[in-house]
């Protein structure tokens, strides 16, 4: 079935440098990818996203790049802030084999900024 | 445009008992999912629903777990006969448009079964 694959598990990185999370996806039917921030005990929220028509695109310190031959794209976050501490989750969404729809969510990535 | 409306927040139950979960969309959204998370865990799949339609339940339980989005009204996930193994996190997201949109998710309802 489809799968959606997340790297790292956790991620500490100091004030200011940067932080890169990666995905690798199954179907390639896919073709619209998500990235949510959830912060301790509140509900995922849509930070940036990526169509499977464009390689790069960039909101100000947070960047997702895309690759479509090798199913993966990736979140960066740039001059990371102890507020970038979150749960970061990758998304993977089109239509499938079935031919219905879902998004399929990596297993997250626990960044920890520290000051 | 209120945002995805989720009640309760928290919700109590004793094994056996009956937990029903509701889950209004955005305005204008008809497209519903439901998911699952454990405690330092992630997103897992339950069921994708339209108005009226199951597009999808494969990651649901076959037993005592079912889903619904009535033509009025919020969707529902009901869990029959409650198990300590069912606490969780429960969210559900809405997209106008199915996959390929973006998903907008509720705050969660966290189920505890006592």
């Amino acid at each position: 079935g489809e799968n959606v694959e997340q790297h790292p598990s956790t991620l500490s990185v100091q004030e200011g440098d940067s932080a890169v999370i990666k995905c690798t996806y199954s179907d390639s039917a896919s073709n619209y990818f998500p990235w949510y921030k959830q912060e301790l005990g509140k509900r995922p929220q849509l930070i940036i996203d990526i169509r499977s028509n464009v390689g790069e695109k960039k909101d100000q310190r947070i960047a997702v790049t895309l690759n479509k031959t090798a199913k993966h794209f990736s979140l960066h976050i740039t001059e990371t802030q102890p507020e970038d501490s979150a749960v970061y989750f990758c998304a993977a969404s089109g239509v499938n084999t079935s031919g219905t729809y879902k998004y399929i969510f990596g297993t997250g990535t626990r960044l920890k900024v520290l000051a | 445009n209120a945002g995805v409306m989720q009640n309760p927040r928290h919700l109590v139950r004793r094994r056996g008992q009956e937990a029903r979960l509701r889950c209004s969309p955005m305005k204008g959204h008809s497209h519903v999912y439901w998911y699952r998370q454990l405690p330092e865990e992630g997103l897992k799949f339950m069921v994708y629903l339209q108005k009226e339609n199951i597009i999808d339940e494969s990651g649901m339980p076959k037993e005592r777990f079912s889903a619904e989005f009535p033509k009025e009204g919020p969707s529902i996930l009901r869990i029959q006969q409650v198990v300590r193994g069912d606490s969780a996190a429960y969210f559900c997201a809405s997209s106008p448009l199915g996959a390929g949109t973006e998903a907008f998710f509720g705050q969660g309802t966290r189920l505890t079964v006592v």
